[in-house]
């Protein structure tokens, strides 16, 4: 069954340390999402990768965020410096341009800073 | 640019009533729409879409939506509600087919009564 995965489910860690996030998408597809999901914004876009090129990352902080593929099975979202308002369930989604449209969601990373 | 606006943040219904879920999107191009549902500490699942064509669209576990252009609306419904509907409902919009971003609405929490 395929499935996006992402790692870990969960993460805590202090303010000031890095955190990555990695996430596996569906095998074929060639677009990649990032989406950070609070409950005062709800589902923000982050970034998006087609064929492992940057699309559009407006949505993401620069100064701290940072996202990558380093080939077409992993897409990375690295936070350097955490801050405590970064805590929020981030999402990973994948799918194709060859498709009827619809992205298929992994479980997120739920990331608490303290 | 595109918006989609969820009516009613918290919808409530009894057991074996109809659920209605609410959506107007905004958009400068014909929109591609789309329901996910997400339950509890999960990833968000594709209930259903609409792309072209049929303006009535059936999805999975009994839910459908119509794609209403007069009055740009996308409202989900489900003739009788069943216990393992409750859950976070999410209305999306897209420019284009083919894998490309999905801007979301906030959101509708559903709560089903015994």
């Amino acid at each position: 069954d395929a499935r996006v995965t992402q790692t870990p489910r969960h993460k805590v860690t202090e303010m000031g340390q890095e955190v990555t996030m990695r996430c596996q998408p569906i095998l074929g597809h060639n677009t990649v999402f990032w989406y950070r999901q609070t409950m005062m914004q709800g589902l923000e876009l982050l970034a998006y990768f087609r064929n492992r090129a940057p699309l559009d990352d407006s949505g993401m902080p620069k100064d701290r965020f940072s996202a990558e593929m380093p080939d077409a099975t992993l897409a990375t979202l690295k936070i350097q410096p955490s801050e405590p308002r970064d805590s929020a369930v981030y999402f990973c989604a994948s799918g194709s341009t060859g498709k009827s449209g619809e992205a298929f969601f992994g479980q997120g990373t739920r990331l608490t800073v303290v | 640019a595109q918006s989609v606006t969820q009516l009613g943040s918290h919808v409530s219904v009894s057991e074996g009533a109809l659920v209605l879920l609410r959506c107007n999107y905004s958009s400068s191009v014909p929109p591609y729409l789309f329901w996910y549902v997400q339950y509890p500490n999960q990833g968000l699942q594709l209930l259903l879409k609409y792309t072209t064509g049929a303006t009535l669209v059936k999805g999975i576990n009994g839910f459908e939506a119509e794609f209403k252009k007069s009055e740009t609306s996308f409202h989900l419904t489900k003739p009788s509600a069943h216990m393992s509907d409750a859950a976070e409902y999410f209305c999306a919009v897209s420019k284009i087919q083919g894998a490309q971003k999905l801007v979301f609405g906030q959101g509708t929490r559903l709560t089903i009564n015994p």
